[in-house]
Parts: C-alpha cells; structure tokens; sequence
C-alpha cells in the first residue's frame, strides 16, 4: 500500500534553515510527481510547490520562491523539502501530497501524516 | 486570501443533505481545469475526498458528491453521520498564477 512517511517535528530559530523529509514506499518514487503543502495552526491549505523525482527543475508558489528548495533522492525514494530564512508565519505543518495526474492537472491521492514545524526565538 | 471560496461552517442534523460549494473565477473553476475535494477529519492529514469534479476514490462512500458549474462546484453529502464531521477543502489550478495550484479556504462541517 503507498506510504507517505515524513521526518519529525522540528523547533528552528527565525532565519534559520529547516529540511524535511519525505519517504516513499508502495509504489515507484519517479512514477509520481510530489506536492509540498502546508498548513499554519487553524488555517487552512497552502501549496508550496511540486517536484518530478525523475528530475527536471521543480515548480514553486510565486510566494516561496527564492526561500524553498525541493529534491528528491531516488536511491532512498525521499523527496526534501527546505525552506530557508524562517520567520514566525512559517510555524505550520508541512506535508508532501502525491499528485496523480487528471487531464491537465493533478489531484493528492496519499499525504504524508505531517510535520510541524516550529519557528520561535 | 484564498483563491477559492468556501462557506467557514456548515452544519446538519443526521441523516440530513448538506452542499458547501466552492466559487473561483475564470482563471481556475471556471476554466476546463477540474475541482478536487479533501476531507480532513480533526488532527489528521487531508485525504482525498472527490477528484475530477464528481468522481469517488475507491473506499468513499457513496453519500459523496460533487459537481461543477461554470465559475462553481460542490460537496454534497447526504445521509449526514457524526464521523462526517470534519473540515472540507476544495482544491483547483490557477492559470493566472504561474502554474499555481490553490485551495479554497476550508469548511467545517458540525453534524448536529
């Protein structure tokens, strides 16, 4: 069955760095397309971006551009997430989100459980 | 702040119909670009709910609906059940928005 398994809650400092993890399992990393998604405490939905895990250059939201980067490993089926000069409104929980293609877009079929990430000085 | 629009809350007693729609504009809903549907129940991640304006994954019960017209689209959800309480988010892509894909900002359904 796909699994979406992603890395542990997180405490950073503003300005600082975070990288979060996303292990794949189920189905073929390359096969998919991975989503980045987050979601500030109360809030609802963001998307951050999206990844092909076969290559080529990812695609980020106009908003983070310049401030995440998203890679993926298919030696360990892992697609990374970094988001860079952290500020407080970056306190939220992230998720991957694998896109399965429909005609000209695509849906999130399996979503990672999760991780919060915390940004406090 | 959301690109899509979505009621905050809706509630039903159970055993009740309830709709939340969804209403974009001609850059995302109103395109041939289709409407997906999420449903978060409390302190979980999202799971897919509706894909592709009116199609049920396998495991969705059939109490589940949607559909899509013009600039708008809707939930439906009939048969109202306490485990239905949750919060619902619609999701589209945005053609005016550098390849964007974007959320309505989330419903929360309280069954009654």
């Amino acid at each position: 069955q796909v699994q979406l398994v992603q890395s542990g809650a997180e405490v950073k400092k503003p300005g600082a760095s975070v990288k979060v993890s996303c292990k794949a399992s189920g189905y073929t990393l390359t096969s998919k397309y991975m989503h980045w998604v987050r979601q500030a405490p109360g809030q609802g939905l963001e998307w951050m971006g999206i990844i092909n895990p076969s290559g080529g250059r990812p695609t980020y939201a106009q908003k983070f551009q310049g401030r995440v980067i998203m890679t993926s490993d298919t030696s360990t089926s892992t697609v990374y997430m970094e988001l860079s000069s952290l500020r407080s409104d970056d306190t939220a929980v992230y998720y991957c989100a694998r896109g399965s293609l429909w005609f000209m877009d695509y849906y999130f079929d399996f979503w990672g459980q999760g991780t919060l990430v915390t940004v406090s000085s | 702040q959301f690109v899509l629009t979505q009621p905050p809350s809706v509630s039903g007693a159970p055993g009740q119909r309830i709709t939340i729609s969804c209403t974009g504009s001609s850059s995302n809903v109103g395109t041939d670009y289709d409407v997906h549907w999420y449903q978060q129940l409390p302190g979980t991640a999202p799971k897919l709910l509706i894909y592709g304006n009116n199609n049920r994954p396998s495991g969705v019960p059939d109490r589940f609906s949607g559909s899509k017209s013009g600039t708008s689209a809707s939930l439906a959800i009939t048969g109202l059940q306490a485990e239905d309480e949750a919060d619902y988010y619609c999701q589209s892509y945005d053609s005016s928005l550098s390849g964007s894909r974007v959320f309505g900002g989330g419903t929360k359904l309280t069954v009654l």
